[in-house]
This record gives C-alpha cells, structure tokens and sequence, in this order.
C-alpha cells in the first residue's frame, strides 16, 4: 500500500494547456508539500498545507494552484503550461512541520 | 535567506572505499538537519539530526552534527554498488521549518 502516491507518474502535454497532478497520503500526517526538481536534481519547495490550510507558498507564478480537499489530499493545478515548467514535481508529507518527509515516486511534467 | 551547500557535487570511488560527504548550512531558528538518499525515483529518508555531537548510524552509514560549526558529515563505510545514488542534505528552520535542501552530491560507486 503506498504512504503517498501521485498520479499521473508521467505527463506530455503542449504549451498553454492547463493540467492538474494529484496527491494522496495514507500516514494520517498533518502536512503536505509539493517540491520542483530541475534537470540538475534541485528539489525546491513550492507550497505547504497543514491541516488544509496554506502556510508556505513560495515565489512560484501564480498559474501554480494548490489544493487541499482535506488534510489527506493535495492537488496541484498549472494553468498556461510553459516550456520552463517541465521538471519532475515531488508530493511529500510529515507529520509535524518540518519533520522527516514521505515522498511520493514524483511526476515527471514535460511541457513541448 | 536559509541556505544549504554539500560538497563534492560528484565523487567516484571504487567498491569497499568509505566516504566522507558533506553539507554546511545556514537557517535562522534551526530544528533539524536531514539527510536522504534519491536512486531513480523519490527521496528516501536516511536520518534526522537535532543534537550537535550525537553520531546516529545505521548499518554502514553514519552521520553527525556539529550545530556550531553549522555542519553535517554523512560516512559510508565500504561502499556498495548499490550506494550510488544522490545524496541529499536538507535544513528545517525559519518560522514554518520548512526543508531547505542542498544541490545533493552525485556518488558512483564502481565495482
């Protein structure tokens, strides 16, 4: 049974369309994140849900926009897909903030 | 702004050789300092420092924290083919603790 897993694992999709990319986790954890990592295997934080409620959002364009239906789900929405958006987008959780993170097996995005 | 830098940023070494990796940071209201291990997919957790001078090991991998210096080592021991992998340091601090992870160090570990 997976501890959080992301769907779809991958996704090619044109410039300009809009794509969404799920997130579930089954620890019972309070919080959950989703990172970018680029070609050169840089995880960088974008957005943190605690118990449904936004508390990072980093300098991400805000075409990126998250979603928590409750604290076991987080869903990311990417309007207007460019070509600098293609990376690999990684779901993680904790159980208390900034504690030892599950990752998901990540979703490689390519934007042509 | 919280930062974090490893070194090497690659290292090849031969079968039953021990490495030295390393990861210096800076993060205002410091938690912790993690390390993980990414082969193809995700990141696996390896360990969690929150004390300075504590060793904590597992198996032939070992790490330790000198909150001082703002430093981290993580050892391995008579390296596998099966270490190589990127590893990565990550600091939580700052008023949300968010992870801030360092560029990671490319091993190879050739047999």
């Amino acid at each position: 049974d997976t501890a959080v897993s992301q769907t779809p694992k991958y996704l090619v999709t044109q410039m300009g369309n809009d794509k969404s990319i799920k997130c579930e986790q089954n620890l019972g954890h309070d919080t959950m994140y989703w990172y970018k990592q680029d070609s050169k295997k840089f995880l960088k934080i974008m957005f943190s849900y605690n118990n449904k409620e936004l508390i990072i959002n980093e300098t991400v364009p805000n075409r990126f926009s998250p979603k928590s239906p409750d604290k076991a789900h987080l869903n990311l929405h990417i309007n207007s897909l460019e070509l600098g958006d293609s990376a690999v987008y990684f779901c993680a959780s904790s159980q208390d903030l900034g504690g030892d993170y599950t990752f998901g097996s990540g979703t490689r995005l390519t934007v042509v | 702004e919280d930062k974090v830098v490893q070194s090497p940023l690659s290292l090849v070494v031969h079968e039953g050789d021990t490495v030295t990796l390393n990861c210096s940071y800076e993060v205002t209201n410091f938690r912790s300092l993690l390390w993980y291990k990414q082969e193809k997919k995700a990141p696996t957790f390896l360990f969690m420092l929150t004390s300075s001078g504590i060793e904590k090991k597992s198996g032939r991998l070992s790490s330790i924290l000198d909150k001082k210096e703002l430093f981290s080592i993580l050892n391995i021991t008579a390296t596998q083919t099966g270490d190589s992998a990127v590893y990565l340091c990550a600091n939580s601090g700052g008023s949300n603790y968010k992870l801030t992870f360092g560029k990671g160090t490319l091993l190879t570990v050739n047999p």
